[in-house]
């Protein structure tokens, strides 16, 4: 069965500062999609971004970039330029590219930004 | 935009009640999720449907069930309430496998 792994349950980041937020997974599949969500205090999950696991080019999204290590099977997102908008709740996000899509998520990690 | 709609955002129901946590969503999508949230645990999925009539068990069925007559809507069903189901429940959707899934708002159930 696949897991994911947050071991940061809080970060803390300065406004227009660099913060990442670690994520690991297990799995025994090559094929397979991996997510960050953003949940704010209004409880909306978002998706920030997302990473097919085929494609070597780590993904970006505006100031949200990925690092994404499949033989290590890592998977951390980077926020450039913190904004007291990107307090959130952070989840990492497995899901298979072989059955429905069925997510599995981390625990998630708590950030702060502080002006 | 899609909307995924869940009804109730707050519910505070007795022990042994039975209690409906509807979710619709406006976008004909195939796949429907419901997930429970709780502190420490992160997400985890209890239910989800992948076409009107059609179900599977997600990694914590036991306590609930689910129904799915129309394809835009599905229902997460405590038969019999108890207090340690109280948490946040998510409800998702897709339009089928490898597309975006989208989130409601959730639900905060408090089982007194």
């Amino acid at each position: 069965a696949q897991t994911v792994t947050q071991s940061q349950p809080e970060m803390s980041v300065q406004e227009a500062e660099t913060v990442t937020l670690s994520c690991t997974y297990d799995t025994s599949e090559s094929d397979y999609y991996l997510f960050w969500y953003k949940q704010p205090p209004s409880r909306q999950m978002i998706l920030v971004i997302r990473q097919e696991a085929y494609k070597q080019q780590n993904a970006t999204e505006n100031r949200f970039s990925v690092n994404f290590q499949k033989a290590a099977k890592s998977f951390s997102l980077k926020i450039s330029d913190s904004q007291l908008g990107d307090a959130a709740m952070y989840f990492c996000a497995y899901r298979s590219a072989h059955n429905t899509d069925k997510l599995i998520f981390g625990t998630g990690t708590r950030l702060q930004v502080f002006p | 935009d899609v909307k995924v709609t869940q009804s109730s955002r707050y519910l505070v129901k007795r022990t042994g009640e039975k209690v409906f946590l509807e979710c619709v969503q406006d976008m004909d999508h195939e796949n429907m999720f419901w997930y429970r949230q709780d502190p420490g645990l992160g997400l985890r999925l209890i239910y989800f449907s992948y076409d009107v009539k059609m179900k599977e068990k997600g990694d914590i069925p036991e306590g609930y069930s689910v129904s799915r007559e129309k394809k835009e809507r599905f229902s997460l069903i405590l038969e019999s309430a108890s207090t340690n189901q109280t948490s946040m429940y998510l409800c998702a959707s897709s339009l089928g496998s490898g597309n975006t899934i989208y989130f409601g708002e959730g639900s905060w159930l408090t089982v007194v």
